[in-house]
């Protein structure tokens, strides 16, 4: 029961650096999702995709690339990463629309950037 | 975009008092969800709700909707140690606007539980 995997777990990098998370789920789902956590900011939606091939932007896409070129994986670039996106990067998957179906989430990325 | 706020931000109990969070917003949900996240883990999800005034219950937890749908609860009776983590509530955007289809998470409460 994988459920949502994302890699790595941790990563540090310098400013400027840059770098793609992964997340692939074997749930078969649709929709995926990848939010940021910052402290009393709860979880921002970066950007999202309904199906194979597509990739929409969230609530705060500035900075970040995405593509989902497979069903089951859904990757996050970060271009030239900066301080201020250090936080906790979390990827969902979902069976139907955001909001009908529960998300399941993946264990999370701390990322870094000093 | 459509927004929900929770309140409180932090609750500390003692084990075996209640704990009540809220989540409010000024327009109308279409349907609410609540997850829980453990301490240093991921969101994992609770319950949804849909209709308007609905109650339903999972062991200890009880949640509402409210009957204007523009707010709901979830409390918890006699809070045990694993009860401890952030509960967040998230609404779907109703349709019509950009936000259709996705999830606006709330800020979260975070609950503390001193044994």
């Amino acid at each position: 029961n994988a459920g949502v995997t994302q890699t790595p777990k941790f990563r540090v990098l310098k400013t400027g650096q840059s770098m793609t998370l992964l997340c692939a789920q074997d749930m078969n789902h649709e929709y995926m999702y990848w939010y940021r956590q910052d402290p009393g900011m709860g979880l921002r939606l970066i950007h999202y995709s309904v199906g194979e091939g597509t990739t929409a932007k969230g609530e705060v896409p500035d900075g970040y690339n995405v593509s989902r070129l497979k069903k089951q994986n859904f990757l996050l670039g970060l271009e030239s990463a900066a301080p201020s996106q250090t936080s906790v990067y979390f990827c969902a998957s979902s069976y139907g629309m955001g909001g009908n179906q529960p998300q399941h989430f993946g264990d999370g990325t701390r990322l870094s950037i000093l | 975009g459509q927004q929900v706020m929770q309140i409180p931000q932090y609750q500390h109990v003692q084990e075996g008092e209640d704990f009540t969070t809220y989540c409010n917003s000024s327009t109308t949900l279409s349907n609410i969800q609540w997850y829980k996240q453990r301490p240093g883990g991921h969101p994992v999800f609770l319950i949804q709700l849909v209709k308007s005034g609905e109650v339903k219950k999972q062991k200890r937890l009880t949640f509402q909707f409210g009957e204007a749908k523009k707010n709901s609860s979830l409390h918890i009776t006699a809070t045990q140690t694993t009860d401890v983590g952030t509960y967040f509530c998230a609404d779907k955007a109703n349709a019509g606007g950009t936000s259709y289809g996705k999830l606006t998470f709330g800020q979260g409460t975070i609950l503390t539980v001193h044994p």
